[in-house]
């Protein structure tokens, strides 16, 4: 059975801080990795991560992919308010598997 | 305008009474897919379909039915609904695969089962 674990599970910080959230994975039939951002209404999607060592990068948002370790790391930078949210990550083939998520609460 | 499309979005039934959560889509999506979210869980894969006339269980398939009888809607039905069905249900579509395209997600349906 496939797993994810995202880790925190929440994580509050100040705004202008740098956060990095953390995705680990055991799957059977890697395809992708995807990371998806819920605010307070349905996930919007961020990245989708297929090679290892290749950073996807929008905005201040970026994200790296370690197939060897089974990980992927999303960091913010110079966080603001509106990043507030539940970052999901999944394991993607014909099926989706998520993560809990890491709830990010930024404070002004 | 592109998107994914519930109804209801809003739902308070009793135990036992057969339900459906539509779903419909404008973009010409072959993969579509209902997840369902509870407060420590996370987001759950319940069915996928890849195409009309083709779907697969996902990570929490018991006590849900799907169908695809045509390509842009994907109907959830609850055949005898309990409580532990109380939860938030959405669904999303993608080009093909999920692993290679970007989910679109509805804006969700609150089920409570009393």
């Amino acid at each position: 059975e496939d797993k994810v674990v995202q880790s925190p599970l929440s994580l509050v910080v100040h705004e202008g801080d740098t956060v990095t959230l953390n995705c680990s994975y055991e799957v059977t039939n890697f395809r992708s990795l995807l990371w998806y951002k819920q605010e307070k209404k349905a996930p919007t999607f961020l990245f989708m991560l297929t090679s290892s060592g290749i950073e996807k990068k929008s905005g201040r948002l970026s994200s790296i992919l370690d197939k060897k370790e089974l990980f992927s790391i999303l960091n913010i930078t110079a966080t603001q308010t509106g990043d507030s949210a539940i970052y999901l990550c999944g394991i993607g083939n014909e099926k989706l598997t998520f993560g809990t998520g890491t709830r990010l609460t930024i404070i002004p | 305008e592109a998107q994914v499309t519930q109804n209801p979005r809003y739902l308070i039934t009793v135990t036992g009474k057969k339900l459906t959560v539509t779903c419909s889509q404008n973009m010409n999506h072959e993969y579509m897919s209902w997840y369902r979210q509870d407060p420590g869980l996370g987001l759950r894969q319940i069915y996928y379909s890849m195409n009309v006339e083709v779907t697969d269980k996902g990570d929490v398939p018991e006590g849900y039915k799907v169908s695809r009888k045509e390509k842009r809607n994907f109907p959830l039905i609850l055949e005898s609904p309990s409580p532990n069905q109380t939860s938030l249900y959405f669904c999303a579509s993608s080009l093909e695969r999920v692993s290679s395209y970007e989910q679109y997600f509805g804006p969700g349906t609150r089920l409570t089962v009393t």
